[in-house]
């Protein structure tokens, strides 16, 4: 069974530009998170979405966003970007209300 | 609101030592506990988790951990290291029958190896 693929894995951007990043879950998979990992922060929560619907939101703000399609593969999308967004990205699907989660590699965002 | 703290920030060992890794959380009510690894250039990976029922979890590479509710930890432990055990490590915790994105996690603990 193939894992959760994320693309890019590495993104150089400018302040002020946005970006988006993608996600395709295992098969069969309808919920997916996203986190940002940075070496201050830790893991911190984004967003998940189940079956094309938001269903939590972390604390970030709204130029953060996301969205999901009807095949479960998701986007993520920041807009106006700053420095502060340099990190990996991590994507992570599971199964409906299970809460073992795979992780992707991750894409690693770079600001400039 | 819940919360994991892990207190080793760095830790270093030489082969064959003994390892724990400590976890305590805050939260009310009854959790889920996991604990990740992230190898180095590799993606995080479930070591071992615990819903319910026997408090010692066995999980892979020779890893286990032991939740003590009283005490709100859930330590990772393994007997004897090998470098291959460099990596960073996750504690998370979710409430119990929660979504997927319900998890907090740690803020990780690096553990680096001496051969």
């Amino acid at each position: 069974k193939a894992g959760v693929t994320q693309t890019p894995r590495y993104l150089i951007k400018t302040r002020g530009q946005q970006v988006t990043l993608s996600c395709s879950p295992i098969s069969g998979h309808r919920s997916v998170s996203w986190y940002q990992q940075t070496p201050g922060q830790g893991l911190q929560f984004l967003f998940e979405y189940f079956s094309e619907t938001q269903r939590n939101k972390g604390n970030f703000p709204g130029r953060f966003s996301g969205r999901q399609f009807s095949n479960s593969r998701s986007e993520m999308n920041v807009s106006t970007l700053e420095l502060g967004d340099s990190a990996l990205y991590l994507c992570a699907s599971s199964l409906d209300r299970d809460v073992e989660q795979f992780f992707g590699p991750g894409t690693r965002l770079t600001v400039l | 609101a819940q919360s994991v703290s892990q207190h080793n920030h760095h830790v270093i060992l030489s082969e064959a030592a003994s390892l724990e890794l400590g976890c305590n959380y805050s939260y009310g009510g009854t959790v889920n506990l996991f604990w990740y690894v992230q190898y180095p250039g590799q993606h995080l990976q479930l070591l071992l988790k615990y819903f319910s029922g026997d408090p010692l979890v066995k999980g892979i590479k020779g890893f286990e951990a032991e939740f003590i509710k009283s005490k709100f930890s859930f330590n990772l432990r393994k007997p004897s290291v090998q470098w291959s055990d460099t990596a960073e490590y996750f504690c998370a915790v979710s409430p119990s029958y929660s979504s997927a994105s319900k998890i907090i996690f740690g803020s990780g603990t690096r553990l680096s190896i001496r051969p």
